[in-house]
């Protein structure tokens, strides 16, 4: 299994509502990221587990809030979120801290935000 | 800090034209460089990639090498088709900069038409 998969692909959700967004991979990488992308822009760093620790987060609004339950699994966990958060979301899982061997991304999750 | 710069999109071609993307980057240490693609409506797809000085990463036709005296790696592809478009993101990962997380240029839209 090469894939991480990213679930629900697509997401419309109020701005009092709480979902989540999950991502998988089998793949055996010990590093997680989640990143947001708006429209005609690269891809933003949110957050990193290593190990399932987070090791990074790049001051992300309490909003947002990630959770890593086992070295497979990645959520990301939204609350009061604004229109402005509608965004593409995507996960990312590499092996440790390897930069050379690059990323493997999810498909994303298309979240609006009404 | 570490930085890469791409052409500005969106690069419009006939199908079966020559393809190049310029890239270029600065960066503290001595970075691995990576090409992602991004078709419409997916996540990033691994391109190619270079670790180090006079490397040449090739996949599906495109290819990149990592030119450090002029610190660029310019995405090339001798004759496009029309399922080439989509947004090409040139990137680096540098090991001294104290943290592997990749830096994304811009992206550059390529559109093939037939």
């Amino acid at each position: 299994d090469t894939e991480v998969t990213q679930t629900p692909k697509h997401l419309v959700m109020g701005m009092t509502n709480k979902k989540s967004l999950k991502c998988e991979q089998h793949m055996g990488h010990r590093a997680m990221y989640w990143y947001k992308q708006k429209a005609k822009k690269p891809p933003e760093l949110m957050f990193v587990y290593s190990y399932e620790k987070l090791s990074i987060n790049e001051s992300v609004p309490s909003r947002f809030s990630p959770e890593c339950p086992n070295s497979s699994l990645l959520n990301l966990h939204l609350h009061a979120l604004q229109p402005e958060d509608s965004a593409l979301y995507l996960c990312a899982s590499s092996q440790d801290w390897d930069p050379d061997s690059g990323y493997t991304f999810g498909s994303g999750t298309r979240l609006t935000v009404v | 800090g570490d930085s890469v710069t791409q052409m500005e999109g969106p690069v419009t071609l006939s199908e079966e034209a020559f393809l190049t993307i310029n890239c270029t980057y600065t960066a503290t240490g001595y970075p691995s460089l990576f090409w992602y693609v991004q078709y419409p409506g997916e996540g990033l797809q691994l391109l190619l990639k270079a670790t180090k000085a006079d490397d040449k990463g090739s996949n599906k036709g495109f290819e990149a090498t990592y030119r450090k005296e002029t610190t660029s790696f310019h995405l090339e592809k001798g004759s496009v088709q029309v399922s080439d478009s989509a947004v090409y993101f040139c990137a680096l990962s540098d090991q001294e900069g104290g943290s592997y997380i990749p830096t994304f240029g811009r992206g550059t839209s390529l559109i093939v038409h037939p």
